[in-house]
């Protein structure tokens, strides 16, 4: 059974630095066509993709918030990380990370987490 | 940039079938693109409906289809119930790993 659990900060004050940890099972992110990714939602507007990492540990980000973001693994937790800095109330959304499979070149998202939401606030 | 464009919202009567379309501002959808369809009810994760244009994730009544019409991908629900009611989003892949989401259709069923 594959699940996915999004964990994190409720509350971040602006130009702060958010740190998500997306905690799965029932899968292997060695396994070849296997990847992770981060969407976004902020309330009242549509889904947003954020950053992708695959089984071959390469890595692909949002054209427009490439430079704000790092994700990362730790294959021996089963966890991948996402990282974005100078948060503004802006980025205040429901997270999500989906297990995505990769079709050569396409890919897509197959199993989401139940989000978490953060909030940017002084 | 370029935009994937859906329609704001739609309707369809209970049992009726509904198209919904996902679109490029510049350009054509074909099957290059590996589109995926995606529901999201408030309070549930979202969850998958089709990818790669036309294949139903496990669990997927089969009244969920995915094509290309014209030039645009399209996600047909035959049959609506009343539990279809709720946001569907498309999903287009650009290129070097790239994918952007549709702004998303709210369905109504009524």
């Amino acid at each position: 059974q594959v699940t996915l659990r999004e964990s994190g900060p409720a509350l971040v004050k602006p130009t702060q630095t958010l740190t998500l940890t997306c905690t799965f099972s029932g899968f292997s992110l060695s396994t070849t066509g296997m990847c992770v990714s981060w969407i976004r939602q902020p309330p009242g507007k549509a889904l947003e993709w954020l950053a992708l990492i695959d089984w071959d540990d390469d890595k692909y980000y949002s054209t427009s918030l490439k430079t704000r973001l790092t994700i990362s693994t730790d294959t021996s937790k089963n966890q991948v990380v996402l990282t974005m800095t100078n948060m503004d109330p802006v980025d205040t959304a429901t997270y999500y990370c989906a297990r995505t499979r990769w079709l050569q070149p396409g890919y897509y998202f197959e199993y989401w987490g139940q989000g978490t939401l953060v909030t940017v606030s002084s | 940039q370029t935009v994937v464009t859906q329609e704001p919202s739609f309707s369809v009567s209970p049992g009726g079938t509904v198209t919904l379309t996902c679109g490029l501002s510049s350009g054509s959808v074909s099957t290059s693109y590996y589109p995926s369809w995606y529901q999201l009810t408030p309070g549930q994760a979202p969850r998958t409906l089709i990818s790669n244009t036309n294949t139903r994730s496990s669990g997927v009544p089969d009244r969920f289809s995915g094509s290309i019409l014209g030039n645009k991908a399209a996600l047909t629900i035959a049959g609506a119930q009343a539990d279809d009611e709720s946001h569907y989003y498309c999903v287009l892949y650009m290129g070097s790993g790239i994918v952007v989401f549709g702004g998303g259709t709210k369905l109504t069923v009524l």
